[in-house]
């Protein structure tokens, strides 16, 4: 299984809406990634974790807050969003450790619309 | 520190034409060097990547792309664009000792009939 899955695909939610993006993996990876997307730009790191350890927090607002339950699991919680969160966020995942080259495999996205 | 200049961010040529999206990098160690693709509302897929080694790198769907460490350069070519082929690429370098990956600023190419 080479597949990154992410749901739910689309999600709208207004300002004081609590809710969460959910991400999977089964290649075994050890690494998994949250990037956020805006239209016609490059997708913009947000989070990394690391054998299920927080390991990078690109300075993301407190609104957003990452879980990572299981090696195979990684979570988005989403609380007070404001409009200009709207975005396509993306969840990845790579097989760390030496000689790994960190390629990264992406899931097809979530779109998410703060009214 | 490590960044990724995409040259031209529209590229048009005709079905059965060359495809040359243009990358170049900087990097402080050997880079790891990627391209991607993204069709509409979908996420990144990797079309090929140079580690170490074979300096032209061969991928999917008829693309390749030629490591040059004296140019810092990585361009991506297919000889013929198909249809299918209009999408945005995204060059990226990774550190894989910071784990992570900087992205260019990507080229859309458009595919005419």
């Amino acid at each position: 299984d080479t597949e990154v899955t992410q749901t739910p695909k689309h999600l709208v939610m207004g300002m004081t809406n609590k809710k969460s993006l959910k991400c999977e993996q089964h290649m075994g990876h050890r690494a998994m990634y949250w990037y956020k997307q805006k239209a016609k730009k490059p997708p913009e790191l947000m989070f990394v974790y690391s054998y299920e350890k927080l390991s990078i927090n690109e300075s993301v607002p407190s609104r957003f807050s990452p879980e990572c339950p299981n090696s195979s699991l990684l979570n988005l919680h989403l609380h007070a969003l404001q409009p200009e969160d709207s975005a396509l966020y993306l969840c990845a995942s790579s097989n760390r450790g030496s000689g790994t080259h960190n390629e990264q495999f992406f899931g097809p996205g979530t779109r998410l619309t703060v009214l | 520190a490590q960044s990724v200049t995409q040259l031209g961010s529209h590229v048009s040529v005709s079905e059965g034409a060359l495809v040359l999206l243009r990358c170049n990098y900087s990097s402080s160690v050997p880079p790891y060097l990627f391209w991607y693709v993204q069709y509409p509302n979908q996420g990144l897929q990797l079309l090929l990547k140079y580690t170490t080694g074979a300096t032209l790198v061969k991928g999917i769907n008829g693309f390749e792309a030629e490591f040059k460490k004296s140019e810092t350069s990585f361009h991506l070519t297919k000889p013929s664009a198909h249809m299918s082929d209009a999408a945005e690429y995204f060059c990226a370098v990774s550190d894989t000792n910071a784990g992570k990956s900087t992205f260019g600023d990507g080229t859309t190419l458009t595919v005419k009939p």
